[in-house]
């Protein structure tokens, strides 16, 4: 049981392009998230959802946002990359009892 | 400024020896806590958890946590280490006011040797 799925895994895109990354879940859970991890940082809440078409921002969601049309699918956009956003994108499901469940990561290059 | 702290960004212990990873946290109300571990190329794992009650409490892979409330600590320990346990773990909180919202520490990477 995969769980999560975050799509792409790896990708390498240039300064001012716009980036989609996905995250699909196979249990219909309520809460989802997009944190974002950086050396020295730990993990940083970028956005994350409460239902469909329920959304809310993070501690770091400027130069983010986030669409969940479907229970199982929540997306992050990049809507003009920066360096800055040079990071390992982690979606994560809330399974109750306060148990976060994370995908296997996103990587992402900007150049 | 309401935080998570895990003051040791770097910890090496030799397998079969303890190990106690620090967790400090400032927060109005004592917030939720949890341990999670993150294997290297991997997403993190829940270890435990604490919400109130016992203040000792039991995760997997023979992992435990106490929780002091005068010190607003959650450290986490191990007994005897196991080569497998070289891995990062975070100390995470969901602050009572937010409801649902996780906040991490920045991670204690652990390195273990023969």
């Amino acid at each position: 049981d995969a769980g999560i799925t975050q799509s792409p895994r790896h990708k390498v895109t240039e300064t001012g392009t716009p980036v989609t990354l996905r995250c699909h879940q196979t249990e219909n859970h309520r809460y989802m998230y997009w944190y974002r991890q950086d050396p020295g940082h730990g993990l940083r809440l970028i956005h994350y959802s409460y239902g469909v078409k329920d959304t809310d921002k993070g501690e770091v969601s400027d130069g983010y946002s986030v669409s969940r049309s479907k229970t199982e699918d929540f997306l992050l956009t990049l809507e003009s990359a920066t360096s800055s956003q040079t990071s390992v994108y982690f979606c994560a499901n809330g399974r109750g009892a306060g148990e976060l469940f994370f995908g296997e990561g996103s990587r992402l290059t900007v150049l | 400024a309401q935080s998570v702290t895990q003051p040791d960004i770097h910890i090496t212990v030799s397998e079969g020896a303890s190990l106690e990873l620090r967790c400090n946290y400032s927060y109005g109300a004592t917030p939720y806590l949890f341990w999670y571990v993150q294997s290297p190329g991997q997403g993190l794992q829940l270890l435990l958890k604490y919400f109130s009650g016992d203040t000792l409490v039991q995760g997997i892979k023979g992992f435990e946590a106490e929780f002091k409330r005068s010190q607003s600590s959650f450290n986490l320990r191990k007994p005897s280490v196991h080569w497998s346990d070289a891995a990062e773990y975070f100390c995470a909180v969901i602050p009572k006011a937010t409801g649902n919202q996780f906040y991490f520490g920045t991670g204690t990477s652990l390195t273990v040797i023969p």
